[in-house]
């Protein structure tokens, strides 16, 4: 079965503090892993997407890694803001013409002043 | 663009009751979904499609039905509310295939009593 796991659970940090949230899956056949932000009581926002090729890739403060072959990518958050406060969600997409996307639980960032 | 619109934002059902769940998309996207958030958990896919006329059964579909008869709406129906159907309810569109942004709706909460 196809799996997305996140470490940690949740995280509290303070402000202008970097931090690194994890992303372990099993889904196969791979075709690209999506890191998401959702503010409380509001849908995701797709933050950046990375194909099987692509190592690195950043959107502005946000910086997503993929080991395509360990199948982990990590999202370091970097100089934290109270903005940031939000559920992290890792999403991978199997490859296919059904194009379907497994969720990871999500990390819950708590950015304190 | 409006984007990914759902209605209504809130609403209170009594076990057994019926009720349609609105969503409408003006990006011309072909593939529509329809994902259901529990406290604490993932998202989890009711149904999906791939474009016009096409749907079909994601994680949980059971007591769900869906049609997409135009490119823009994919409304969601529930028969008979039964109280395992509270959640939040969000929709969400992608283009087509490939590495391109999944939009995502501001979400349906749905409360069954």
């Amino acid at each position: 079965k196809n799996q997305v796991e996140q470490s940690p659970q949740s995280l509290i940090i303070l402000e202008g503090k970097n931090c690194t949230l994890q992303c372990n899956y099993t889904v196969s056949p791979f075709s690209n892993l999506r890191w998401y932000k959702q503010d409380t009581g509001r849908g995701p926002v797709s933050l950046t997407i990375m194909t099987f090729s692509e190592n690195t890739k950043s959107n502005g403060r946000y910086t997503a890694t993929l080991d395509a072959d360990t199948k982990q990518s990590s999202l370091h958050i970097t100089a934290s803001q109270l903005s940031d406060s939000a559920s992290y969600i890792c999403v991978v997409s199997e490859g296919g013409s059904n194009y379907k996307l497994t969720f990871g639980k999500g990390t819950l960032l708590t950015v304190n002043p | 663009n409006a984007g990914v619109t759902q209605t209504p934002k809130f609403r209170i059902l009594k076990i057994g009751q019926s009720m349609t769940l609105q969503c409408t998309q003006d990006m011309n996207h072909n593939y529509m979904y329809w994902y259901r958030q529990d406290p604490g958990m993932g998202l989890k896919l009711i149904y999906y499609s791939v474009g016009a006329g096409i749907t079909d059964k994601g994680e949980v579909p059971n007591g769900y039905n869906v049609s997409r008869s135009t490119t823009e709406d994919f409304p969601l129906r529930l028969e008979l509310a039964a109280p395992s159907q509270t959640s939040v309810y969000f929709c969400a569109s992608i283009r087509g295939q490939g590495g391109e942004t999944q939009y995502f709706g501001p979400g349906t909460r749905l409360l069954v009593l």
